[in-house]
This record gives C-alpha cells, structure tokens and sequence, in this order.
C-alpha cells in the first residue's frame, strides 16, 4: 500500500525566511505525488503535482518541489515566506497513471511571524 | 480547474437524523470522490461516485451509512445516515477529469451532530 510521511505537524518560520516541508513516500512503484494547501475554513488548493515528467515542479504561489527517487522524498519548499502562507499542508500520493485514489499525510501547519 | 460547489456549507445535525450534502462541478467530469477530514486530521477517502452504478467504498465504509448517488457527470450527493457525535467531520467532495492527473477539491461540508 501506498502511504507518504510528513515530518513535523508544525513548522515555523520568519518572514522572509525559507519555507521547507517534507514528505516522504512509500510505493512499490514509482507514484504520482502532490501537494495541497488549505487555507482556514477553505477547501484543499492544489500546489503542485509530479508526475514523472521534471523531477523539479514549479507551482502557485512560488512553491517547489524536488521528486527524489533515491531518498524517497518530495519535500515542498519557498525560498523566502510570505504571512499570506501561513495554512496547512498536505502531501498525497496516488498511483501511476490514475491520480484517482489519493493518500493523504497529516499534514504540516506552517506558521509565519514577523 | 473545474469549479466545485457544496451544499450546505454546513449543518448541526441531532444525533440518530441524516444529512445529504450536495455536490455540483461546473462541467462534465470523469471521477468524483467522496472525503472525510475529522476534526485536526487529515484527509480519508470515502468512496468513489460512479455515474450510473453504485459507488465503490473504501475500507471501512458502507453502503448503508454513507449512501451515495451521481445521476450524471457534474452532480453528486453523500448522505451520513444515523447520525452520531463521531460524524462531526468536514466532508469534501473532488473531482478529476479524463487525461488529466490532478484532483480538484469543493470547499467542504461541515457537519456538527449534537
């Protein structure tokens, strides 16, 4: 079965500062894998997905994230934090080729201070 | 993107009643799905809305406590039946189209049984 790991429930950070979350996946087979954000009382946005085209995926709002066969890793990061990116992160895995049955992590709440 | 609407927003319901969350896309998609987000956690799949035959449940649910129907391409409904405290969750519907590896997400459904 399918399954991703998000390391640290939350995480924060300054201003300005990088933006890091991690995820790591498990998969027999080379997955297709996503990241999510939701905002307070909102629905989930998609960020960003990898689907085995670039290893590197440039989404909204100026997110990234590096596919890393060899760690098993699809970390999400900003190079410098806005106070409108504070929300909560999901990263999600599905199948190859389908994108239909999406696994959840638990998520990552970013924090943003002055 | 396909623009995703839910109705109702959200419900306190009494325990042992039912509630029927409507779910309307804006145009004609191949896959809908149902999912529940307990209260802190992240994201379940409940069950995959099939036009014209019954839906297919994930482990753990069923058929009777979650009915669901998809009359056509851009409409389905989820009932929680026999209400319980444990039900208080957000229920958000999603949709992916033909081709296209990505999974769009209404703005939920809050439910409160009391």
């Amino acid at each position: 079965a399918q399954s991703v790991t998000q390391l640290g429930s939350h995480v924060s950070v300054s201003e300005g500062a990088l933006v890091l979350l991690r995820c790591n996946y498990s998969s027999s087979v080379p997955p297709y894998l996503f990241w999510y954000v939701q905002y307070p009382n909102q629905g989930l946005q998609l960020l960003l997905k990898y689907t085995s085209a670039a290893t590197l995926v440039k989404g909204i709002n100026g997110f990234e994230a590096e596919f890393k066969k060899s760690e098993t890793s699809f970390h999400l990061t900003k190079p410098s934090a806005h106070m409108s990116d504070a929300a909560e992160y999901f990263c999600a895995v599905s199948d190859a080729g389908t994108a239909s049955k999406l696994t959840f992590g638990t998520g990552t709440r970013l924090q943003v201070t002055l | 993107s396909a623009v995703i609407s839910q109705k109702p927003s959200r419900d306190i319901c009494q325990r042992g009643t039912s509630l029927t969350i409507q779910c309307q896309v804006d145009s004609q998609v191949t896959m809908m799905f149902w999912y529940r987000q307990q209260p802190g956690q992240s994201l379940t799949l409940i069950a995959t809305a099939n036009q014209g035959s019954e839906a297919t449940y994930e482990s753990g649910f069923v058929i009777d406590k979650f009915p669901i129907s998809r009359p056509n391409l851009t409409f389905s409904t989820l009932t929680v039946s026999n209400l319980s405290p444990e039900d208080s969750s957000i229920y958000l519907c999603s949709v992916r189209a033909l081709a296209i590896y990505e999974q769009y997400f209404g703005p939920g459904t809050r439910l409160t049984v009391t």
